[in-house]
């Protein structure tokens, strides 16, 4: 078992829709959770970045992290087609200099 | 991508030769890291450094070396190149894992 589990998708919304993305980690010792945008044929670009349990909110993007549950998840509201790219989340635990990585889902917003 | 730059960023080679990848960062970051990428597998780490000359390595290294002679260049080499080793290579450089990664993008290999 991977110690970052992510459903794959591929995921298609309409345009303006709220989407969930979500992931599950095995490792307690995670402290650092991570979502990061790829684009077809790019690299991956880091979107959002928690420290521990809660929330973060940036614009239409809201990471949220449940430590009791080892639950990680990414909200896109107001879902547009540039939004249309792989998502993957990560994790790291203190100290760590390497990052999990789950294998990312594929989100494709269709005007 | 700012601070990162993989060369070749495409490349077709033969079976049984050997091909390198080269990854350069001005950023000065301490860790860098070669993953590739292939549909259904996600993210795999191939090889990483901790500085110069200090490597190790990661789930899939077989077939592959690295080298780090410089704190802003990492190679990776395949030795004989194989078929399966068709994929997007990334090099990934960071601070230290708590903080991220920040990608380079990509070298699509293709061994024919």
């Amino acid at each position: 078992q991977k110690e970052v589990e992510q459903d794959p998708g591929p995921l298609s919304v309409p345009e303006g829709a709220i989407v969930s993305l979500n992931c599950t980690y095995s490792n307690s010792a995670f402290q650092y959770f991570m979502w990061y945008r790829q684009y077809s044929r790019k690299g991956p670009e880091l979107l959002m970045y928690t420290y521990s349990s809660g929330n973060k909110e940036d614009g239409r993007f809201t990471a949220q992290v449940d430590k009791s549950s080892k639950y990680i998840s990414l909200f896109i509201r107001d879902s547009q087609p540039s939004d249309s790219a792989t998502y993957l989340c990560a994790a790291s635990g203190a100290g760590s200099y390497q990052l999990t990585f789950g294998k990312g889902t594929k989100l494709s917003v269709i005007p | 991508d700012a601070g990162i730059t993989q060369s070749p960023r495409h490349k077709v080679t033969e079976t049984g030769t050997p091909v390198t990848l080269r990854c350069h960062q001005t950023e000065n970051h301490r860790y860098m890291y070669w993953y590739r990428q292939d549909p259904g597998h996600g993210l795999r780490l191939i090889h990483y450094s901790y500085g110069v000359k200090d490597t190790d390595k990661g789930e899939v290294s077989d077939g592959y070396s690295v080298s780090r002679s410089k704190t802003e260049d990492f190679l990776l080499t395949l030795e004989s190149a194989t078929s399966s080793q068709t994929s997007v290579y990334f090099c990934a450089i960071s601070t230290g894992g708590n903080y991220g990664y920040t990608f380079g993008s990509g070298t699509r290999l293709t061994v024919v």
